[in-house]
Protein backbone atom coordinates (compact mmCIF):
# COMPACT_ATOMS: atom_id res chain seq x y z
CA UNK A 1 0.00 0.00 0.00
CA UNK A 2 2.04 3.31 -1.44
CA UNK A 3 -1.14 5.74 -0.45
CA UNK A 4 -1.81 8.88 0.87
CA UNK A 5 -5.23 8.93 1.20
CA UNK A 6 -6.98 12.95 2.09
CA UNK A 7 -10.26 13.57 2.76
CA UNK A 8 -12.92 15.61 1.90
CA UNK A 9 -11.88 15.77 -2.27
CA UNK A 10 -13.88 19.12 -2.18
CA UNK A 11 -14.75 21.18 0.64
CA UNK A 12 -16.46 24.72 0.23
CA UNK A 13 -16.43 26.94 3.85
CA UNK A 14 -17.78 29.99 5.26
CA UNK A 15 -15.23 32.45 6.25
CA UNK A 16 -16.85 31.92 10.13
CA UNK A 17 -16.92 27.70 9.61
CA UNK A 18 -14.66 25.47 11.26
CA UNK A 19 -13.51 22.53 9.49
CA UNK A 20 -11.03 19.66 9.30
CA UNK A 21 -9.09 18.00 6.59
CA UNK A 22 -7.82 14.70 7.00
CA UNK A 23 -4.63 12.69 5.84
CA UNK A 24 -3.94 8.99 6.15
CA UNK A 25 -0.88 6.42 5.10
CA UNK A 26 -0.33 3.18 5.91
CA UNK A 27 3.28 2.68 5.13
CA UNK A 28 5.01 3.53 8.44
CA UNK A 29 6.22 6.60 7.80
CA UNK A 30 7.16 9.22 10.20
CA UNK A 31 7.19 12.12 8.71
CA UNK A 32 4.24 13.86 7.56
CA UNK A 33 3.88 17.03 5.33
CA UNK A 34 0.89 19.92 4.69
CA UNK A 35 2.01 21.61 1.53
CA UNK A 36 -0.96 24.42 -0.28
CA UNK A 37 -0.90 24.66 -3.75
CA UNK A 38 -2.36 28.25 -5.54
CA UNK A 39 -3.96 27.53 -9.57
CA UNK A 40 -0.29 27.37 -11.65
CA UNK A 41 2.26 27.56 -9.11
CA UNK A 42 4.10 24.83 -7.40
CA UNK A 43 3.07 23.10 -3.67
CA UNK A 44 4.53 25.30 -0.82
CA UNK A 45 5.45 23.42 2.22
CA UNK A 46 3.37 24.79 5.39
CA UNK A 47 3.76 22.11 7.63
CA UNK A 48 6.14 19.26 8.84
CA UNK A 49 5.52 16.38 11.28
CA UNK A 50 8.52 14.14 12.21
CA UNK A 51 7.68 11.18 15.06
CA UNK A 52 4.08 12.97 15.94
CA UNK A 53 5.56 16.35 16.57
CA UNK A 54 5.61 19.35 14.58
CA UNK A 55 8.95 20.18 13.41
CA UNK A 56 8.49 22.80 10.58
CA UNK A 57 5.72 25.64 10.74
CA UNK A 58 6.38 27.78 7.74
CA UNK A 59 4.85 31.06 8.79
CA UNK A 60 1.08 30.09 8.61
CA UNK A 61 -1.29 32.00 10.41
CA UNK A 62 -2.48 30.14 13.05
CA UNK A 63 -6.17 29.91 11.20
CA UNK A 64 -4.24 26.87 10.17
CA UNK A 65 -4.10 24.76 12.97
CA UNK A 66 -2.05 21.60 12.53
CA UNK A 67 -2.69 17.86 14.41
CA UNK A 68 -1.05 14.66 14.15
CA UNK A 69 -3.21 12.72 16.51
CA UNK A 70 -0.13 9.58 15.98
CA UNK A 71 1.82 8.19 13.31
CA UNK A 72 -0.70 7.32 10.47
CA UNK A 73 -2.91 10.34 10.87
CA UNK A 74 -2.50 13.81 9.72
CA UNK A 75 -4.96 16.65 10.12
CA UNK A 76 -5.31 19.89 8.79
CA UNK A 77 -7.93 22.17 11.65
CA UNK A 78 -9.22 25.39 10.00
CA UNK A 79 -11.17 28.38 11.50
CA UNK A 80 -11.93 31.81 10.30
CA UNK A 81 -10.35 31.38 6.94
CA UNK A 82 -10.26 33.82 4.43
CA UNK A 83 -11.45 33.66 0.50
CA UNK A 84 -7.68 33.72 -0.45
CA UNK A 85 -7.12 30.55 1.31
CA UNK A 86 -8.37 28.56 -1.48
CA UNK A 87 -6.24 26.11 -2.49
CA UNK A 88 -5.77 22.79 -3.28
CA UNK A 89 -4.41 21.56 -0.13
CA UNK A 90 -1.74 18.36 -0.28
CA UNK A 91 -0.92 15.96 1.94
CA UNK A 92 2.12 13.82 2.06
CA UNK A 93 4.51 11.27 3.71
CA UNK A 94 7.69 9.92 3.37
CA UNK A 95 9.82 7.24 5.66
CA UNK A 96 11.79 9.88 7.46
CA UNK A 97 11.67 13.77 7.91
CA UNK A 98 15.15 13.57 6.16
CA UNK A 99 14.13 11.49 3.37
CA UNK A 100 13.92 13.28 -0.09
CA UNK A 101 11.29 11.11 -1.62
CA UNK A 102 7.66 11.73 -0.48
CA UNK A 103 4.33 10.57 -1.33
CA UNK A 104 1.30 12.75 -1.58
CA UNK A 105 -2.42 12.38 -1.56
CA UNK A 106 -4.54 13.67 -4.27
CA UNK A 107 -5.21 16.88 -2.34
CA UNK A 108 -8.52 18.31 -0.77
CA UNK A 109 -9.35 21.70 -3.32
CA UNK A 110 -10.87 24.03 -0.65
CA UNK A 111 -12.80 26.85 -1.50
CA UNK A 112 -14.00 29.54 0.82
CA UNK A 113 -16.70 31.98 -0.15
CA UNK B 1 13.76 33.87 -4.58
CA UNK B 2 13.36 31.34 -7.12
CA UNK B 3 15.69 28.55 -6.04
CA UNK B 4 14.05 25.49 -8.76
CA UNK B 5 13.56 27.27 -12.36
CA UNK B 6 11.63 25.01 -14.87
CA UNK B 7 11.29 28.01 -17.38
CA UNK B 8 9.34 26.74 -20.06
CA UNK B 9 5.58 26.65 -18.78
CA UNK B 10 4.57 23.92 -21.53
CA UNK B 11 5.71 21.96 -24.14
CA UNK B 12 3.88 19.96 -26.88
CA UNK B 13 5.59 16.91 -28.09
CA UNK B 14 4.58 14.64 -30.97
CA UNK B 15 3.68 11.12 -29.61
CA UNK B 16 6.36 8.82 -30.09
CA UNK B 17 9.29 11.21 -30.40
CA UNK B 18 11.42 12.48 -27.05
CA UNK B 19 10.07 14.88 -24.77
CA UNK B 20 12.83 16.84 -22.96
CA UNK B 21 12.22 18.58 -19.79
CA UNK B 22 14.51 21.02 -18.56
CA UNK B 23 14.77 22.72 -14.63
CA UNK B 24 17.56 24.57 -13.69
CA UNK B 25 18.52 25.38 -9.74
CA UNK B 26 20.94 27.88 -7.71
CA UNK B 27 20.80 26.34 -4.49
CA UNK B 28 24.44 24.44 -4.90
CA UNK B 29 23.93 23.05 -1.85
CA UNK B 30 20.98 20.47 -3.33
CA UNK B 31 22.33 17.01 -3.53
CA UNK B 32 18.85 15.10 -4.60
CA UNK B 33 16.60 15.99 -7.52
CA UNK B 34 13.23 14.75 -8.01
CA UNK B 35 10.61 14.67 -10.48
CA UNK B 36 6.90 14.86 -10.08
CA UNK B 37 4.20 14.03 -12.46
CA UNK B 38 0.94 15.65 -11.49
CA UNK B 39 -2.61 15.17 -13.66
CA UNK B 40 -5.56 17.41 -12.94
CA UNK B 41 -7.68 17.06 -9.68
CA UNK B 42 -4.37 15.23 -8.49
CA UNK B 43 -1.64 14.99 -5.91
CA UNK B 44 1.69 15.32 -7.76
CA UNK B 45 3.25 11.42 -8.35
CA UNK B 46 6.68 10.82 -7.88
CA UNK B 47 8.32 9.52 -11.16
CA UNK B 48 12.50 9.51 -10.50
CA UNK B 49 15.02 11.30 -8.98
CA UNK B 50 18.52 11.24 -8.96
CA UNK B 51 21.18 12.07 -6.52
CA UNK B 52 24.35 14.40 -6.98
CA UNK B 53 26.90 11.65 -6.71
CA UNK B 54 25.40 10.64 -10.35
CA UNK B 55 24.79 12.02 -13.85
CA UNK B 56 22.27 10.01 -14.66
CA UNK B 57 19.29 7.25 -14.28
CA UNK B 58 17.49 5.36 -15.97
CA UNK B 59 13.87 4.02 -15.36
CA UNK B 60 12.46 2.54 -18.39
CA UNK B 61 10.97 5.48 -20.50
CA UNK B 62 12.33 7.92 -18.33
CA UNK B 63 15.82 9.04 -17.80
CA UNK B 64 17.11 12.07 -15.64
CA UNK B 65 20.28 13.24 -16.52
CA UNK B 66 22.38 16.09 -13.76
CA UNK B 67 24.84 18.21 -14.82
CA UNK B 68 26.20 19.87 -11.65
CA UNK B 69 28.87 22.09 -13.05
CA UNK B 70 25.80 24.00 -14.86
CA UNK B 71 23.35 23.25 -12.14
CA UNK B 72 21.19 21.89 -14.53
CA UNK B 73 18.78 18.82 -14.89
CA UNK B 74 16.78 17.22 -17.32
CA UNK B 75 14.08 14.49 -17.82
CA UNK B 76 13.51 12.64 -21.24
CA UNK B 77 10.82 10.67 -21.69
CA UNK B 78 11.06 8.55 -25.09
CA UNK B 79 9.00 7.22 -26.64
CA UNK B 80 6.66 9.84 -25.73
CA UNK B 81 3.10 8.55 -24.68
CA UNK B 82 -0.60 10.09 -25.31
CA UNK B 83 -0.95 9.08 -21.24
CA UNK B 84 2.67 11.06 -20.61
CA UNK B 85 0.53 14.41 -21.08
CA UNK B 86 0.60 16.17 -17.15
CA UNK B 87 2.49 19.00 -15.57
CA UNK B 88 6.15 17.78 -14.82
CA UNK B 89 7.54 19.24 -11.33
CA UNK B 90 10.96 19.49 -10.90
CA UNK B 91 12.27 19.46 -6.75
CA UNK B 92 15.32 19.85 -5.21
CA UNK B 93 16.22 18.43 -1.69
CA UNK B 94 19.21 19.89 0.25
CA UNK B 95 19.32 17.15 2.98
CA UNK B 96 16.67 19.19 5.17
CA UNK B 97 13.17 18.25 5.17
CA UNK B 98 12.12 20.47 2.20
CA UNK B 99 11.11 19.85 -1.24
CA UNK B 100 11.67 23.20 -3.25
CA UNK B 101 9.48 23.04 -6.35
CA UNK B 102 9.62 24.21 -9.65
CA UNK B 103 7.07 25.86 -11.02
CA UNK B 104 6.19 23.37 -13.41
CA UNK B 105 6.39 22.39 -17.49
CA UNK B 106 2.46 21.22 -19.12
CA UNK B 107 3.67 18.44 -21.24
CA UNK B 108 1.25 17.51 -24.27
CA UNK B 109 1.65 14.95 -26.52
CA UNK B 110 0.19 14.99 -29.62
CA UNK B 111 -1.43 11.66 -31.54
Amino acid sequence: DTEVTQTPKHLVMGMTNKKSLKCEQHMGHRAMYWYKQKAKKPPELIFVYSYEKLSINESVPSRFSPECPNSSLLNLHLHALQPEDSALYLCASSQESTSTEAFFGQGTRLTVV
Amino acid sequence: DQQVKQNSPSLSVQEGRISILNCDYTNSMFDYFLWYKKYPAEGPTFLISISSIKDKNEDGRFTVFLNKSAKHLSLHIVPSQPGDSAVYFCAASGGAQKLVFGQGTRLTINP
